[in-house]
């Protein structure tokens, strides 16, 4: 199974709203990134977070780590049209080489 | 600017065809890896680089190649072996030895059966 589940798979909300999005891993890690991802395009780096942090912010978005249940949290404040993306975390285990990824969650936000 | 270069875009595979993805970069970083993503789906690690004439499979690697003759491209060729081989290709490039540095990527190749 994978490494990082995100949760929920699709979200939508107004603009203004803030958007909360879950991701769950298995193994201990050394850091949790989360990234995003617009139709049809690559991904874009938004936020690492190392496994000794609890909560980074960056401009609108705040991200909380709690490795005791291994799970993350990506939080969107105050969210735009712009931010409909899909929104992707990935972790990198400890001892391992490369990043996994989770599935995605789909974020709308409605004008 | 500095970044990774996917072309082309849009490419079309024939029946017993091998075709070959092109993935440059000008960050000089050394770590180079190779995605494939299926609709609604997160993206499986194909192959990766972490220096140049060295290259490791990844989860998915039957039915693709790659070579790394040099430090800036990665092509990744996709065989007639792929029977499956419809998808989103995503390449991605990072600062090796640094685990806790961001992956940089492309804008990604669709690829179609014809």
């Amino acid at each position: 199974s994978q490494q990082g589940e995100e949760d929920p798979q699709a979200l939508s909300i107004q603009e203004g709203e803030n958007a909360t999005m879950n991701c769950s891993y298995k193994t201990s890690i050394n850091n949790l990134q989360w990234y995003r991802q617009n139709s049809g395009r690559g991904l874009v780096h938004l936020i690492l977070i190392r496994s000794n942090e609890r909560e980074k912010h960056s401009g609108r978005l705040r991200v909380t780590l709690d490795t005791s249940k291994k799970s993350s949290s990506l939080l969107i404040t105050a969210s735009r049209a712009a931010d409909t993306a899909s929104y992707f975390c990935a972790t990198h285990p400890n001892g391992g080489q490369n990043f996994v990824f989770g599935p995605g969650t789909r974020l709308s936000v409605l004008p | 600017d500095g970044g990774i270069t996917q072309s082309p875009k849009y490419l079309f595979r024939k029946e017993g065809q091998n075709v070959t993805l092109s993935c440059e970069q000008n960050l000089n970083h050394d770590a180079m890896y190779w995605y494939r993503q299926d609709p609604g789906q997160g993206l499986r690690l194909i192959y990766y680089s972490q220096i140049v004439n060295d290259f490791q499979k990844g989860d998915i690697a039957e039915g693709y190649s790659v070579s790394r003759e040099k430090k800036e491209s990665f092509p990744l060729t996709v065989t007639s072996a792929q029977k499956n081989p419809t998808a989103f290709y995503l390449c991605a490039s990072r600062s090796a030895g640094y685990s806790n540095q961001p992956q940089h990527f492309g804008d990604g190749t669709r690829l179609s059966i014809l």
